[in-house]
């Protein structure tokens, strides 16, 4: 079974420019997770879709980030514009099932380093 | 307070040693609990899920203590491949919002 895809693998930015990461979850997985992971912390939840709709963007800081899933599959997550702070990982995660009911697959991530 | 808690070590330990550390909780509702394990610059995996009467996978152990709202994870027989972050994970029964502690780095050494 194929896990989940994620691109690029590393990026490097300016702040104030605009960066785009990409996300494709195991097949069949209806939940998706987007995590952002700052050096020496856990990942902290950015945004939750349950096939195609925002379950929690509670903590995705929608002024700069905005994340879609078009037809329920794949997931894109956009910074625009980055700032230094936004240096991190972003992991993407999928599910079969909600939180807690199956098991979290993540994907290797996405380095960012804004400078 | 932050809703997960864990020592942050690192725990240094002789290969074949005991080591075991603890993860504290402050939402008393939540409901399920998880151990994930994180090498370094990869992404966590499930390790185990952490049951209400503690559960054993090998030579891993993990505790729950509801009452006093930590689990607790044992690792016995340390192999140098244990040598991670392991990173507690909770899941509140009243939204279904999974909060990630820090992480326990351990190190296993020849």
């Amino acid at each position: 079974e194929a896990g989940v895809a994620q691109s690029p693998r590393y990026k490097i930015i300016e702040k104030r420019q605009s960066v785009a990461f990409w996300c494709n979850p195991i097949s069949g997985h209806a939940t998706l997770y987007w995590y952002q992971q700052i050096l020496g912390q856990g990942p902290k939840l950015l945004i939750q879709f349950q096939n195609n709709g925002v379950v929690d963007d509670s903590q995705l800081p929608k002024d700069r980030f905005s994340a879609e899933r078009l037809k329920g599959v794949d997931s894109t997550l956009k910074i625009q514009p980055a700032k230094l702070e936004d240096s991190a990982v972003y992991l993407c995660a999928s599910s079969r099932l909600g939180p807690g009911q199956s098991e979290q697959y993540f994907g290797p991530g996405t380095r960012l380093t804004v400078t | 307070r932050k809703e997960v808690e864990q020592d942050p070590g690192p725990f240094n330990v002789p290969e074949g040693a005991t080591v075991a550390f603890n993860c504290t909780y402050s939402n008393s509702a939540s409901q399920s609990f998880f151990w994930y394990r994180q090498d370094c610059r990869k992404e966590p995996k499930l390790l185990m899920s952490v049951y209400s009467s503690g559960n054993e996978d090998g030579r891993f152990t993990a505790q729950l203590n509801r009452a006093s709202q930590y689990i607790s994870l044992l690792i016995r027989d340390s192999k140098l491949s244990d040598s991670a972050t392991y990173l507690c994970v909770v899941l509140r029964s009243n939204d279904y919002k999974l909060s990630f502690g820090a992480g326990t780095t351990v190190t296993v050494r020849a």
